[in-house]
């Protein structure tokens, strides 16, 4: 069975402009969640989306938006780019997101804001 | 709130050395337990997991015991290889996300 894949893998863009991360989940997880790591604050939950609704949000500022398809991939977005929103953005999906699930990760996408 | 609270890194150990990592947890509830890895460049693996008080995970020859009654779940593994050098992440899971500690990076020496 295939894993999480997420892209682009790697992204430059600049102060301002905005971006748009594709995760794909593993064949039959609904839930997907993102996740943002960076040296400074580790790893920070964003937000959860199951069956196309978000369920569960991080605290992150409104520039910070997703959502899930009917095939349950997800994109994020991230409109007003600043630099420190440069980050490995982590995908992440289970089944359902049920308490005693293993989440599982994608390989990441590194955006880099100039 | 929630958290986790990791033994800080980076740790470095010879080769066939024994690993602990500590970590202790805060959580209002009845939190699951997991382990991940992170190697270079890579998203995060799942090492091991435990969902209530006294189970042990075990995987690739680590191992780790949720204890509630010292809200802990330390990392072990009897002998380390250089293979095993990688950032290690212990996490809990309610209200329907993960929380992370903040990392040990561990470093085996040949």
């Amino acid at each position: 069975k295939a894993g999480v894949t997420q892209t682009p893998r790697y992204l430059i863009k600049t102060r301002g402009q905005q971006v748009t991360l594709s995760c794909s989940p593993i064949s039959g997880h609904r839930s997907v969640s993102w996740y943002q790591q960076t040296p400074g604050q580790g790893l920070q939950f964003l937000f959860e989306y199951f069956s196309e609704t978000q369920r569960n949000k991080g605290n992150f500022p409104g520039r910070f938006s997703g959502r899930q398809f009917s095939n349950s991939r997800s994109e994020m977005n991230v409109s007003t780019l600043e630099l420190g929103d440069s980050a490995l953005y982590l995908c992440a999906s289970s089944l359902a997101g049920g308490l005693r699930e293993t989440q599982y990760f994608g390989p990441g996408t590194r955006l880099l804001v100039l | 709130g929630d958290s986790v609270t990791q033994m800080e890194g980076p740790v470095t150990l010879s080769e066939e050395a024994f690993l602990t990592i500590n970590c202790t947890y805060t959580a209002t509830g009845y939190p699951s337990l997991f382990w991940y890895v992170q190697y270079p460049g890579e998203g995060l693996q799942l090492l091991l997991k435990a969902t209530k008080a006294d189970d042990k995970g075990s995987n690739k020859g680590f191992e780790a015991t949720y204890r509630k009654e010292t809200t802990s779940f330390h990392l072990e593994k009897g002998s380390v290889q250089v293979s095993d050098s990688a950032v290690y992440f212990c996490a809990l899971w309610f209200g329907g996300k993960l929380i992370f500690g903040q990392g040990t990076e561990l470093s085996v020496k040949p």
